[in-house]
């Protein structure tokens, strides 16, 4: 079983929609949480850690749901620049190590 | 600040040929790592490194050796290149090794071994 599972789309939608979407963890103890961006060819960057409460970014919005153990993301009035690859990053509890999710896959049209 | 840097951008390997991946940062982080890229796979860790003169392996270290004899340089270093090590490599540097700290990334080396 993978660590970090993601649906990888891709999520086809218009401009202006919301889009919205989960990644699963498979370890219970893990203790930080992030949302990496990645451009076609290009590295990732960080969007947004995510915390217990939940938090939001703009039109960004994460979720933690420590007991069903996933967190999601979920993107409000999409612009056609958040076309993107979405890369959930878990780490392993006390251990310094990341897990990274294969990315979802999000294409804005006009 | 130039940030992470990483050379050369692409490179063309036959196999059994031995490369150095250049990563550089200059952010003072004490944690760097290196992970690879393959298509349909999250990143997955190669080696890491907690500061200078110690480097530790990642969930794929086989084939790969690297060393930290400075806070900014963090080589890769490819022993005996082999078609499945046809990849992306990324470097990537943070403040500290908690794994709560963003993680800053280079441009990445798009690596084809023949």
């Amino acid at each position: 079983r993978k660590e970090v599972e993601q649906d990888p789309g891709p999520f086809n939608v218009p401009e202006g929609a919301t889009v919205a979407f989960n990644c699963t963890y498979s370890n219970s103890a893990s203790q930080s949480f992030f949302w990496y961006r990645q451009d076609c060819r290009k590295e990732p960057k960080l969007l947004m850690s995510v915390y217990s409460s939940g938090n939001e970014d703009g039109r960004f919005t994460a979720q933690l749901n420590r007991a069903s153990q996933y967190i999601s993301l979920l993107i409000r009035d999409s612009k056609l620049s958040d076309s993107a690859t979405y890369l959930c990053v878990v780490n392993w509890g006390s251990d310094y190590k990341l897990s990274f999710g294969a990315g979802t896959t999000v294409t804005v049209r006009a | 600040n130039a940030g992470v840097t990483q050379t050369p951008k692409f490179q063309v390997l036959k196999t059994g040929q031995s490369m150095t991946l250049q990563c550089a940062q200059d952010m003072n982080h004490e944690y760097m790592s290196w992970y690879r890229q393959d298509p349909g796979m999250g990143l997955r860790l190669i080696h890491y490194s907690v500061g200078a003169g110690i480097t530790d392996q990642g969930e794929v270290p086989n084939g790969y050796n690297v060393s930290r004899s400075t806070t900014e340089d963090f080589p890769l270093r490819l022993l005996s290149a082999a078609p499945s090590q046809t990849s992306v490599y990324f470097c990537a540097s943070s403040s500290s090794g908690t794994g709560r700290e963003t993680q800053y990334f280079g441009p990445g080396t798009r690596l084809l071994v023949l």
